[in-house]
Protein backbone atom coordinates (compact mmCIF):
# COMPACT_ATOMS: atom_id res chain seq x y z
CA UNK A 1 0.00 0.00 0.00
CA UNK A 2 0.87 3.48 0.23
CA UNK A 3 3.19 4.86 2.36
CA UNK A 4 5.28 7.82 3.16
CA UNK A 5 8.42 7.90 5.58
CA UNK A 6 9.82 11.36 7.15
CA UNK A 7 12.90 12.19 9.20
CA UNK A 8 12.54 11.78 12.88
CA UNK A 9 12.83 14.85 14.87
CA UNK A 10 12.58 16.99 16.74
CA UNK A 11 14.94 19.35 14.61
CA UNK A 12 16.27 22.24 16.19
CA UNK A 13 17.54 25.11 14.53
CA UNK A 14 18.87 28.74 15.45
CA UNK A 15 16.81 31.76 13.07
CA UNK A 16 18.01 31.99 9.64
CA UNK A 17 19.61 28.79 9.57
CA UNK A 18 18.76 26.28 6.01
CA UNK A 19 16.03 23.87 6.58
CA UNK A 20 15.39 20.91 4.80
CA UNK A 21 13.11 18.25 6.25
CA UNK A 22 13.12 14.62 4.20
CA UNK A 23 10.37 12.82 2.92
CA UNK A 24 10.07 9.63 0.52
CA UNK A 25 7.06 7.92 -0.52
CA UNK A 26 6.34 4.54 -1.81
CA UNK A 27 3.08 4.40 -4.02
CA UNK A 28 1.49 3.10 -7.46
CA UNK A 29 1.34 5.19 -10.41
CA UNK A 30 0.93 9.18 -9.45
CA UNK A 31 0.27 10.23 -6.72
CA UNK A 32 0.11 14.27 -5.92
CA UNK A 33 2.42 15.52 -2.49
CA UNK A 34 1.67 17.11 -0.04
CA UNK A 35 3.24 19.26 3.03
CA UNK A 36 1.13 19.77 5.75
CA UNK A 37 1.88 22.05 8.75
CA UNK A 38 0.68 22.28 12.55
CA UNK A 39 0.92 24.91 14.68
CA UNK A 40 0.55 24.54 18.14
CA UNK A 41 -2.93 24.15 19.41
CA UNK A 42 -4.14 24.76 15.69
CA UNK A 43 -5.36 22.32 12.84
CA UNK A 44 -3.42 21.22 10.01
CA UNK A 45 -2.96 23.82 6.99
CA UNK A 46 -1.70 22.74 3.72
CA UNK A 47 1.41 24.59 3.55
CA UNK A 48 2.44 23.55 -0.30
CA UNK A 49 1.81 21.01 -2.74
CA UNK A 50 2.65 18.95 -5.90
CA UNK A 51 0.78 16.85 -8.24
CA UNK A 52 3.26 15.72 -10.96
CA UNK A 53 7.03 14.63 -11.42
CA UNK A 54 9.70 17.99 -11.44
CA UNK A 55 6.86 20.05 -10.08
CA UNK A 56 8.02 22.69 -7.47
CA UNK A 57 5.75 23.71 -4.71
CA UNK A 58 6.41 26.50 -2.63
CA UNK A 59 4.47 28.81 0.31
CA UNK A 60 5.80 31.09 2.42
CA UNK A 61 9.52 31.05 1.85
CA UNK A 62 9.32 27.04 1.85
CA UNK A 63 9.77 25.16 -1.14
CA UNK A 64 9.58 21.01 -1.98
CA UNK A 65 10.20 19.48 -5.30
CA UNK A 66 8.55 16.41 -6.60
CA UNK A 67 11.50 13.63 -7.48
CA UNK A 68 9.97 10.58 -9.21
CA UNK A 69 13.42 9.07 -9.77
CA UNK A 70 14.29 9.25 -5.98
CA UNK A 71 10.27 8.94 -5.06
CA UNK A 72 11.27 11.96 -2.66
CA UNK A 73 9.40 15.43 -1.74
CA UNK A 74 11.98 16.98 0.75
CA UNK A 75 11.04 20.45 2.28
CA UNK A 76 13.26 23.05 2.26
CA UNK A 77 13.41 26.68 3.47
CA UNK A 78 16.45 28.94 3.48
CA UNK A 79 15.98 30.87 6.50
CA UNK A 80 14.01 30.15 9.03
CA UNK A 81 11.91 31.76 12.19
CA UNK A 82 11.25 31.51 15.66
CA UNK A 83 7.45 31.30 13.84
CA UNK A 84 8.06 28.34 11.77
CA UNK A 85 8.57 26.50 14.53
CA UNK A 86 5.65 23.49 14.62
CA UNK A 87 4.98 19.83 13.22
CA UNK A 88 5.12 19.32 9.69
CA UNK A 89 3.59 16.18 7.79
CA UNK A 90 4.21 15.10 4.18
CA UNK A 91 1.26 13.29 2.57
CA UNK A 92 0.68 11.67 -0.64
CA UNK A 93 -2.85 11.20 -2.38
CA UNK A 94 -3.03 8.24 -4.53
CA UNK A 95 -4.99 8.53 -8.40
CA UNK A 96 -6.47 5.25 -7.58
CA UNK A 97 -10.32 5.03 -7.29
CA UNK A 98 -10.87 5.63 -3.45
CA UNK A 99 -7.53 7.61 -2.80
CA UNK A 100 -7.07 8.86 0.60
CA UNK A 101 -4.37 11.59 2.13
CA UNK A 102 -1.66 8.96 3.78
CA UNK A 103 0.20 11.38 6.51
CA UNK A 104 3.84 10.84 7.21
CA UNK A 105 4.77 10.48 11.12
CA UNK A 106 5.90 14.51 11.35
CA UNK A 107 8.51 16.21 12.39
CA UNK A 108 8.75 18.68 15.36
CA UNK A 109 10.68 21.47 14.31
CA UNK A 110 11.97 24.27 17.15
CA UNK A 111 13.98 27.19 16.19
CA UNK A 112 15.69 29.22 18.39
CA UNK A 113 16.41 33.51 18.52
CA UNK B 1 -14.48 32.63 5.52
CA UNK B 2 -15.22 30.34 8.75
CA UNK B 3 -13.27 27.40 9.21
CA UNK B 4 -13.46 24.24 10.07
CA UNK B 5 -15.74 24.26 13.87
CA UNK B 6 -15.22 21.03 16.07
CA UNK B 7 -16.48 20.49 19.93
CA UNK B 8 -15.70 20.04 22.51
CA UNK B 9 -11.74 20.87 22.15
CA UNK B 10 -11.12 18.60 25.28
CA UNK B 11 -12.34 15.77 26.67
CA UNK B 12 -11.37 13.27 29.38
CA UNK B 13 -13.35 9.64 30.32
CA UNK B 14 -12.66 6.87 31.66
CA UNK B 15 -12.19 3.23 30.09
CA UNK B 16 -16.02 1.98 29.44
CA UNK B 17 -17.40 5.06 28.22
CA UNK B 18 -18.90 6.71 25.99
CA UNK B 19 -18.18 10.34 23.98
CA UNK B 20 -19.25 12.33 21.22
CA UNK B 21 -17.62 14.63 18.98
CA UNK B 22 -19.15 17.45 17.02
CA UNK B 23 -18.39 18.73 13.37
CA UNK B 24 -19.59 21.81 11.42
CA UNK B 25 -17.43 21.95 7.50
CA UNK B 26 -16.93 24.82 5.86
CA UNK B 27 -20.17 25.89 4.73
CA UNK B 28 -20.89 24.55 0.64
CA UNK B 29 -17.93 21.50 1.16
CA UNK B 30 -19.20 17.83 0.26
CA UNK B 31 -16.55 15.85 1.35
CA UNK B 32 -16.22 15.57 5.41
CA UNK B 33 -13.33 13.50 6.96
CA UNK B 34 -12.95 11.96 10.61
CA UNK B 35 -8.98 11.39 10.74
CA UNK B 36 -7.50 9.87 14.13
CA UNK B 37 -4.20 11.41 15.60
CA UNK B 38 -2.36 9.56 17.92
CA UNK B 39 0.86 10.60 19.47
CA UNK B 40 3.83 10.71 17.63
CA UNK B 41 1.85 9.77 14.72
CA UNK B 42 0.18 11.05 11.25
CA UNK B 43 -3.33 11.31 11.02
CA UNK B 44 -5.33 8.03 9.73
CA UNK B 45 -8.49 8.49 8.25
CA UNK B 46 -11.48 7.00 9.91
CA UNK B 47 -14.47 7.41 7.65
CA UNK B 48 -14.85 9.65 4.67
CA UNK B 49 -18.44 11.16 3.38
CA UNK B 50 -19.81 12.60 0.15
CA UNK B 51 -22.72 14.62 1.12
CA UNK B 52 -24.82 12.05 3.91
CA UNK B 53 -23.52 9.15 2.31
CA UNK B 54 -20.54 7.03 3.52
CA UNK B 55 -17.57 6.55 0.77
CA UNK B 56 -14.84 4.89 2.87
CA UNK B 57 -15.45 3.57 6.26
CA UNK B 58 -12.51 0.54 6.09
CA UNK B 59 -10.37 2.06 8.60
CA UNK B 60 -13.39 2.41 11.42
CA UNK B 61 -13.69 0.37 14.21
CA UNK B 62 -17.03 -0.68 13.80
CA UNK B 63 -17.48 -2.37 16.73
CA UNK B 64 -17.01 1.29 19.02
CA UNK B 65 -17.09 3.75 16.22
CA UNK B 66 -19.95 5.10 14.78
CA UNK B 67 -20.66 8.05 12.59
CA UNK B 68 -23.33 9.69 10.65
CA UNK B 69 -23.60 13.04 8.58
CA UNK B 70 -27.07 14.06 8.95
CA UNK B 71 -28.79 16.47 6.50
CA UNK B 72 -25.12 16.67 4.51
CA UNK B 73 -23.73 19.23 6.46
CA UNK B 74 -22.64 18.70 10.52
CA UNK B 75 -21.43 15.58 11.76
CA UNK B 76 -20.38 13.50 14.91
CA UNK B 77 -18.38 10.76 15.53
CA UNK B 78 -19.17 8.46 18.53
CA UNK B 79 -17.22 6.02 20.62
CA UNK B 80 -18.74 3.21 22.66
CA UNK B 81 -17.39 1.82 24.53
CA UNK B 82 -13.66 4.03 24.86
CA UNK B 83 -11.22 1.83 25.35
CA UNK B 84 -7.45 3.27 26.84
CA UNK B 85 -5.62 3.17 22.96
CA UNK B 86 -8.42 5.69 21.68
CA UNK B 87 -6.55 8.38 23.14
CA UNK B 88 -5.77 10.75 20.20
CA UNK B 89 -6.89 13.60 19.16
CA UNK B 90 -9.77 13.28 16.56
CA UNK B 91 -9.83 16.31 13.42
CA UNK B 92 -12.35 16.71 11.28
CA UNK B 93 -11.34 17.87 7.90
CA UNK B 94 -13.54 18.86 4.80
CA UNK B 95 -13.50 19.76 0.87
CA UNK B 96 -15.16 21.27 -1.79
CA UNK B 97 -15.41 17.16 -3.52
CA UNK B 98 -13.32 14.27 -3.41
CA UNK B 99 -10.27 13.70 -4.58
CA UNK B 100 -7.23 16.10 -5.25
CA UNK B 101 -9.54 19.08 -3.18
CA UNK B 102 -7.60 20.94 -0.67
CA UNK B 103 -8.82 19.30 2.71
CA UNK B 104 -9.19 22.16 5.32
CA UNK B 105 -8.81 20.94 9.14
CA UNK B 106 -10.28 21.60 12.39
CA UNK B 107 -8.60 22.28 15.26
CA UNK B 108 -9.18 18.74 16.77
CA UNK B 109 -10.88 17.53 19.60
CA UNK B 110 -8.07 15.73 22.45
CA UNK B 111 -9.09 12.55 23.80
CA UNK B 112 -7.88 10.94 26.67
CA UNK B 113 -9.21 7.61 28.01
CA UNK B 114 -8.08 6.68 31.97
Amino acid sequence: GNSVTQMEGPVTLSEEAFLTINCTYTATGYPSLFWYVQYPGEGLQLLLKATKADDKGSNKGFEATYRKETTSFHLEKGSVQVSDSAVYFCALLGMEYGNKLVFGAGTILRVKS
Amino acid sequence: EAGVAQSPRYKIIEKRQSVAFWCNPISGHATLYWYQQILGQGPKLLIQFQNNGVVDDSQLPKDRFSAERLKGVDSTLKIQPAKLEDSAVYLCASSLGAGVYEQYFGPGTRLTVT
